[in-house]
């Protein structure tokens, strides 16, 4: 089945503990992005990638790092630095920048 | 002035109804524009997408696109309780090297049976 894979679904954090979230895609898209969503709110933009090696800050990449060094992945890592990353965080593909993006299952971490 | 902007909600909508849902966007040379729905809890997913100014219909579904004005919106007809959800409107934002998927912060969405 062609499609995005976050995992996990569900991530329990402590303070001061860097965190790394999944993204796997086997669409062959180019184009990956992370989203941070918080209750009630909308989409942000955390990082963007739209070709192997290369990758954009976002709104708001402060404390978030990320690579792409196959096409078919995306890892964020929630580092330290982030001082409130308990949120939804959304993973999505598209096959070119200015075509539709697709989105994952999502992940949910919480920080305890 | 933000990126992408969206009508205030929540909207509520009596069952049967037209529910209308507005969008503007700060970048004139902006050319595809997206229309997700979003249950609670779930992840989004996209319902319409549209490229050329006037209306694309898809079944209850109409986008209408209007780039001068740098307006889309999205028309639910004959509105169901499964229609209830939050609607995000995303627009790619040219920048030198790509394009930069923006979204505006949703509008929650109520049909009432």
């Amino acid at each position: 089945d062609g499609g995005i894979t976050q995992s996990p679904k569900y991530l329990f954090r402590k303070e001061g503990q860097n965190v790394t979230l999944s993204c796997e895609q086997n669409l062959n898209h180019d184009a990956m992005y992370w989203y941070r969503q918080d209750p009630g709110q909308g989409l942000r933009l955390i990082y963007y990638s739209q070709i192997v090696n290369d990758f954009q800050k976002g709104d708001i990449a402060e404390g978030y790092s990320v690579s792409r060094e196959k096409k078919e992945s995306f890892p964020l890592t929630v580092t330290s630095a982030q001082k409130n990353p308990t949120a939804f965080y959304l993973c999505a593909s598209s096959p070119a920048g200015f075509t539709e993006a697709f989105f994952g299952q999502g992940t949910r971490l919480t920080v305890v | 002035q933000k990126e992408v902007e969206q009508n205030s909600g929540p909207l509520s909508v009596p069952e049967g109804a037209i529910a209308s849902l507005n969008c503007t966007y700060s970048d004139r040379v902006s050319q595809s524009f997206f229309w997700y729905r979003q249950y609670s809890g779930k992840s989004p997913e996209l319902i319409m997408s549209i490229y050329s100014n006037g209306d694309k219909e898809d079944g209850r579904f109409t986008a209408q696109l209007n780039k001068a004005s740098q307006y889309v919106s999205l028309l639910i007809r004959d509105s169901q309780p499964s229609d209830s959800a939050t609607y995000l409107c995303a627009v790619p934002l040219p920048r030198s090297n790509d394009y930069k998927l923006s979204f505006g912060a949703g509008t929650t969405v109520t049909v009432r049976a």
